[in-house]
């Protein structure tokens, strides 16, 4: 399978807890984004990556949270001190550079959280 | 503030049935419109991207329009299919010079239901 992948698939922790994700990415893009999806809601933008590069973060990324993508590959966001409202699906999409906004992105199949 | 809206929130229809889904945004300046189809618990796929000189697109039984002008988009489902139940995510991209370009405006998403 060469699309995009995620690790785990699932993940269960408790309030407090520091969890990490990792994304593996279709491995020529060179662009890579991770997204917060809520029950009913659309994918929310959290953070983007060209290359080795972080270009963009949300608002909604918080101080507990931090993505590394450091060799320009794979990407990991952790999760500081999860709390209840942290509970998501985490997705996230890679897209090939060049051609400016045009590019489609390839979503993972997700990570989902639940924080008890 | 840049925005999508979609519309119905959920739809049931019976199998076989046509189906309209609309989208309207206030994103801008436009750079591209892309549907996403969304199946549970899977990352979305995209069906079609129009960009503004793109009146309509198909994808075998998905045709989407976009009237830029009005800032609507809608997709069309002909002759519904059971494995066609899932979200449809509209999704909206700016350009600029900001770098902002790559972060797309997520709309909430229809849920359609087919019954057979």
């Amino acid at each position: 399978d060469t699309g995009v992948s995620q690790d785990p698939r699932h993940k269960i922790t408790k309030r407090g807890q520091n969890v990490t994700f990792r994304c593996d990415p279709i491995s020529e893009h060179n662009r890579l984004y991770w997204y917060r999806q809520t029950l009913g809601q659309g994918p929310e933008f959290l953070t983007y990556f060209q290359n080795e590069a972080q270009l963009e973060k949300s608002r909604l990324l918080s101080d507990r949270f931090s993505a590394e993508r450091p060799k320009g590959s794979f990407s990991t966001l952790e999760i500081q001190r999860t709390e209840q409202g942290d509970s998501a699906m985490y997705l996230c999409a890679s897209s090939p550079g060049g051609s400016g906004g045009r590019n489609e992105q390839f979503f993972g199949p997700g990570t989902r959280l639940t924080v008890l | 503030k840049n925005q999508v809206e979609q519309s119905p929130q959920s739809l049931i229809i019976l199998e076989g049935k046509n189906c309209t889904l609309q989208c309207n945004y206030t994103v801008s300046p436009f750079s591209n419109l892309r549907w996403y189809k969304q199946d549970t618990g899977r990352g979305p796929v995209s069906l079609t991207i129009m960009t503004f000189s793109e009146n309509t697109k198909s994808n075998g039984r998905y045709t989407a329009t976009l009237d830029a002008d009005t800032k609507q988009s809608s997709l069309h489902i002909t002759a519904s299919q059971l494995s066609d139940s899932a979200s449809y995510i509209c999704v909206v991209r700016r350009t600029g010079s900001s770098g902002g370009s790559y972060i797309p405006t997520f709309g909430r998403g229809t849920s359609l239901i087919v019954h057979p």
